[in-house]
């Protein structure tokens, strides 16, 4: 069974870094393109970054542009999300999710992780 | 960027009501559109994906139409266990819009 399981989150002062890792099993991680997804407290969803399977390709939504960083290691089937100069409107349970279809993004995800929570706060 | 038009934002209806949500994008999407669904304390669910394509294990009361920019689900049937919170989301071009949500009470 496909699981991802999300970890690294925790309390961090605005201006502050923090990085989240997301662990894959059960399926070949390496031909996937993989999302972080977000949601603040009360709020919707926001998709926040999505790496292409080499890492060749990387996309983020304008709001963390420049500040944060996806990566992946296919070799320890884990995706991160680097988080710098961290801002009160970040605080968010952060959700790393699987892309629908191997070796092609666009339809969806389908495989999602619990969330690791992270607060942003003086 | 793409923006996603969910309506209505929240719902109420009865079980064995037939349920409609509309999801509006600002720029054509073709058909890269999916919809989730989430219940309180857990993860999204993929329901649909391509706009009409029910994800596997979906109960077949679900059901996705549109291309362009004019999307709906269906509740067939509406079921207790659909409590929950519905979006829509575009997968045409980076980033990958999320609707507001549409919050579906059961009366």
């Amino acid at each position: 069974e496909a699981q991802l399981v999300e970890s690294g989150g925790g309390l961090v002062q605005p201006g502050g870094s923090l990085r989240v890792s997301c662990a894959a099993s059960g399926f070949t991680f390496r031909s996937y393109w993989m999302s972080w997804v977000r949601q603040a407290p009360g709020k919707g969803l926001e998709w926040v970054a999505n790496i292409k399977q080499d890492g060749s390709e990387k996309y983020y939504v304008d709001s963390v542009k420049g500040r944060f960083t996806i990566s992946r290691d296919n070799a320890k089937k884990s995706l991160y999300l680097q988080m710098n100069s961290l801002r009160a409107e970040d605080t968010a349970v952060y959700y790393c999710a699987r892309d629908l279809l191997p070796d092609t993004p666009n339809y969806g995800m389908d495989v999602w992780g619990q969330g690791t929570t992270v607060t942003v706060s003086s | 960027d793409i923006q996603m038009t969910q309506s209505p934002s929240s719902l109420s209806a009865s079980v064995g009501d037939r349920v409609t949500i509309t999801c509006r994008a600002s720029q054509s999407i073709s058909n890269y559109l999916n919809w989730y669904q989430e219940k309180p304390g857990k993860a999204p669910k993929l329901l649909i994906y391509a706009a009409s394509s029910l994800q596997r294990g979906v109960p077949s009361r679900f059901s996705g139409s549109g291309s362009g920019t004019d999307f709906t689900l269906t509740i067939s049937s509406l079921q207790p266990e659909d409590l929950a919170t519905y979006y829509c989301q575009q997968s045409y071009s980076s980033p990958y819009t999320f609707g507001q949500g549409t919050k579906l009470e059961i009366k």
